[in-house]
């Protein structure tokens, strides 16, 4: 059973980065057609999508994050990365890491992390 | 950028059907995926390209996508049905998520 864990600091300061990491067990990230992603969400909010990466470290962005976002896989730890910078109180969200159960864009998302609460705060 | 649109809530009696909407432009021609969600829980994927159960998820589940509307259908609706709802696509390689549907089961 493939399983997804997300790791990292539950208490960033404004301006800083926000750095989490995800390990995949019960698999392997270099399976071919699985790509990772990074989704938040705010308290009593709805989902967002961060970004998505291949193993081959093509990596896809939400355009009104991408200028402050780097995702980066380690296919040899099986993990992702995830990198959020000058980060402010609108980035408090519950962050999670998921996999796309084949191509972008004819599969969802079958796979999630049980979640992390990252908050921004000095 | 590519939109969706959902009903805040929806409520349904205990037993009937329910009905969540997705409305994006021409959503008909994309591929639209559904997850629930209970408070303190990851989502679930209950629905994949428009109308396909993963394992495990209850023939109470099913959808459908035309024109320019996607529909979540819930039938014989349970207490264990009430949680919010997401309709997701992908739209000029970004995951776009609609805003999220509230059910309640009366």
């Amino acid at each position: 059973q493939l399983q997804l864990h997300e790791s990292g600091p539950g208490l960033v300061k404004p301006s800083e980065t926000l750095s989490l990491t995800c390990t995949v067990s019960g698999g392997s990230i270099s399976s071919d057609n699985y790509y990772w992603d990074w989704i938040r969400q705010p308290p009593g909010k709805g989902l967002e999508w961060i970004g998505t990466i291949y193993y081959s470290g093509t990596t896809y962005y939400n355009p009104s994050l991408q200028s402050r976002v780097t995702i980066s896989v380690d296919t040899s730890k099986n993990q992702f990365s995830l990198k959020l910078r000058s980060v402010t109180a609108s980035d408090t969200a519950v962050y999670y890491c998921a996999r796309h159960g084949g191509r972008m864009s004819t599969s969802g998302v079958d796979y999630w992390g049980q979640g992390t609460l990252v908050t921004v705060s000095s | 950028s590519y939109e969706l649109t959902q009903p805040l809530s929806v409520s349904v009696a205990l037993g009937q059907t329910a009905r969540i909407t997705c409305g994006g432009n021409n959503i008909g021609t994309k591929n639209v995926h559904w997850y629930q969600q209970k408070p303190g829980q990851a989502p679930v994927l209950v629905i994949y390209r428009d109308s396909n159960r993963p394992s495990g998820i209850p023939e109470r589940f099913s959808g459908s996508n035309s024109g320019n509307t996607a529909t979540l259908t819930i039938s014989r609706a349970q207490a264990g049905d009430e949680a919010d709802y997401y309709c997701q696509v992908w739209d000029s390689s970004t995951v776009v998520f609609g805003g999220g549907t509230r059910l309640t089961v009366l």
